[in-house]
């Protein structure tokens, strides 16, 4: 079964200071991973994914996250904060095969805040 | 220039009221969802539509029913309104059924407060 557990519900940084955001994942299959942010009343955008490419993967704004799958982890990291940055952010795992195909599990959800 | 658009963005309405969220996509997509929202921002989905045929269908209410007129239109009916159905409910599409690789295009969301 397919599961996703984010590690921190908050997370507070200072501008300029570097984020990190946590992700274990479980998977039955060779999962593909994402992650989305969510910007106060607004839809979900998708911030980077992994699907058994390159296992560093570079998403938009300067975001990144690491697939370890000896850690079942994909941690979302970005060396300096922004104002910009705050907002909710979901760990997203999906697999391609049986009868869970198509189908997406979502984290909890981390909540970034930035502080000037 | 919407690439996936919902109305009503916002929907107030009473208990036991019968109530539409419409959801189109311009992106050419063949899969279509439904997500629900709550008030603690946990995302689950409700249904997934491939090319008009129901694919996934979570243990909804009866209640809820989706209905696609064709692939680019996927709407959400709701019956006798709870309080438990406030929510956020986001439409969604990706390219195809194979969403291991494809990415999710969401849309602004619908949030409905059932009173």
């Amino acid at each position: 079964a397919q599961s996703v557990t984010q590690l921190d519900s908050h997370v507070s940084v200072s501008e300029g200071t570097p984020v990190l955001l946590r992700c274990n994942y479980s998977s039955s299959y060779s999962p593909s991973l994402f992650w989305y942010v969510q910007h106060p009343n607004k839809g979900l955008q998708l911030l980077l994914k992994y699907t058994s490419a390159a296992t560093l993967v570079k998403g938009i704004n300067g975001f990144e996250a690491e697939f370890k799958k000896s850690e079942t982890s994909f941690h979302l990291t970005k060396p300096s904060a922004h104002m910009s940055d705050a907002a909710e952010y979901f760990c997203v795992v999906s697999d391609e095969r049986g009868s869970t195909l198509g189908r997406l599990y979502f984290g909890r959800g981390t909540q970034l805040t930035v502080w000037p | 220039d919407t690439a996936v658009s919902q109305t009503p963005k916002y929907l107030v309405t009473q208990m036991g009221n019968d109530k539409s969220i419409k959801c189109e996509q311009n992106l050419g997509h063949d899969t279509m969802y439904w997500y629900k929202q709550d008030s603690k921002k946990f995302l689950k989905i409700m249904f997934s539509y491939n090319n008009k045929e129901l694919i996934i269908n979570e243990t909804v209410p009866n209640r809820f029913s989706p209905k696609s007129p064709d692939k680019a239109h996927l709407n959400l009916h709701i019956n006798s309104l709870e309080l438990g159905d406030s929510a956020v409910y986001f439409c969604a599409s990706s390219l195809s059924l194979h969403s291991g690789a494809n990415v999710l295009t969401f849309g602004a969301g619908s949030r409905l407060t059932v009173l």
